[in-house]
């Protein structure tokens, strides 16, 4: 059963950069589409990017000028990078896996705070 | 962007009642449309892809049908572990997107 771990700072800054990692175990990463979604606290859904495990990225253009996603396939990880972060990127952080867009398994989500 | 919009938001249900959630794109999605229950402090969980697959392990009591810009979930018969928020989304078009919500509360 695949599982997905994300982990990384829970309190971040204003202007700064938030750095998540998503840890994959119970199979390779060497395949599928890894996605970041975001849900600020009470709120839905936001889509946030995916990488497919060749490396190639599509991201949301609301933040694509912030967003950088990242994988590591040795190590099993993929990595989310959003930068000059505000008190609006306040949210529950999951990562998921998929066949393309659908969202077959996610992690258990991390929240990052963004405050000074 | 596709935009998604559900109804109703919130319900009120009792064990046993079937129910339905309706979901509609603001252009067509073909049937490339998902659905994920979530229950609070959890991840969501996939449900219903392309519109009617039942994803391995959810119970049949859970079916979706539609094509095109509208579609549905049906519960034929609620039980307790069901009440929680169920989101749509779409996945024809980056960025995909989902619609805001339906909570399914009990009666």
């Amino acid at each position: 059963q695949v599982q997905l771990q994300e982990s990384g700072p829970g309190l971040v800054k204003p202007s700064e950069t938030l750095s998540l990692t998503c840890t994959v175990s119970g199979g390779s990463i060497s395949s599928y589409y890894w996605s970041w979604i975001r849900q600020p606290p009470g709120k839905g859904l936001e889509w946030i990017g995916y990488i497919y495990y060749s490396g190639s990225t599509k991201y949301n253009p609301s933040l694509k000028s912030r967003v950088t996603i990242s994988i590591d396939t040795s190590k099993n990880q993929f990595s989310l990078k959003l930068s000059s972060v505000t008190a609006a990127d306040t949210a529950v952080y999951y990562c998921a896996r998929g066949p393309s867009l659908t969202l077959e398994y996610w992690g258990q989500g991390t929240l990052v705070t963004v405050s000074s | 962007d596709i935009q998604m919009t559900q109804s109703p938001s919130s319900l009120s249900a009792s064990v046993g009642d079937r129910v339905t959630i309706t979901c509609r794109a603001s252009q067509s999605i073909s049937s490339y449309l998902n659905w994920y229950q979530q229950k609070p402090g959890k991840a969501p969980k996939l449900l219903i892809f392309a519109a009617s697959g039942l994803q391995s392990g959810v119970p049949s009591r859970f079916s979706g049908s539609g094509s095109g810009t509208d579609f549905t979930l049906t519960i034929s018969s609620l039980q307790p572990e069901d009440f929680a928020t169920y989101y749509c989304q779409q996945s024809y078009s980056i960025p995909q997107t989902f619609g805001q919500g339906t909570k399914v509360e009990i009666k």
